[in-house]
């Protein structure tokens, strides 16, 4: 079946160290995305790529890497200077910028 | 700058009892307004996008209509399983921005 796959479900990471999420994606989209949601809030977004081996930052993109090396891979990092990583994140993807987003099922990364 | 507005907050509904969702946009050059359904947990599910003033789509008890500066989810004799929080979301020249959502309750 097509769509977005994220891993691990849940993660958790101590203080001080960097975990990455990864997102695969065999929906033959050009643009990836990952979005950080935080209990009751909206989706913001972290990151975007809207084509391969280019990325650009999103409205929170501070302690946070990603890379783009495959069409079909985005991962993210969330680093050691990210001070609040607790949180529910979601990767997607859609066609170009601008179209239809379509989601993986999420991540929860928990730090304790 | 971009913004997508959601309204109410929360909606509670009796089974049966129609009502509908508000979604206000401001964003340059619309692409696409998009509609979500979220479940506890689980990454947003699309429901429909509309692209120009006039629009309508329907899909079970849902159906999306779009103005030039609003769309509206109408939900008609809704079930249980209609509660989740609902996203809305315009697609502008390069980014989506997304509402905060509705989070809708139907009471059996």
């Amino acid at each position: 079946d097509g769509g977005i796959t994220q891993s691990p479900k849940y993660l958790f990471r101590k203080e001080g160290q960097n975990v990455t999420l990864s997102c695969e994606q065999n929906l033959n989209h050009d643009a990836m995305y990952w979005y950080r949601q935080d209990p009751g809030q909206g989706l913001r977004l972290i990151y975007y790529s809207q084509i391969v081996n280019d990325f650009q930052k999103g409205d929170i993109a501070e302690g946070y890497s990603v890379s783009r090396e495959k069409k079909e891979s985005f991962p993210l990092t969330v680093t050691s200077a990210q001070k609040n990583p607790t949180a529910f994140y979601l990767c997607a993807s859609s066609i170009t910028t601008g179209n239809t987003i379509y989601f993986g099922e999420g991540s929860w990364l928990t730090v304790v | 700058e971009d913004q997508v507005t959601q309204s109410p907050e929360a909606l509670r509904l009796q089974e049966g009892e129609s009502s509908s969702l508000n979604c206000s946009y401001t964003v340059s050059g619309l692409r696409g307004l998009f509609w979500y359904r979220q479940d506890p947990g689980k990454g947003p599910e699309f429901l429909f996008t509309l692209y120009s003033a006039g629009e309508e789509k329907e899909k079970e008890r849902l159906k999306a209509t779009l103005t030039k500066k609003e769309s509206f989810l109408h939900i008609t004799a809704p079930k249980p399983e209609d509660s989740a929080t609902y996203l809305c979301a315009a697609g502008g020249y390069q980014k989506v921005t997304f509402g905060t959502g509705t989070k809708l309750q139907v009471i059996p």
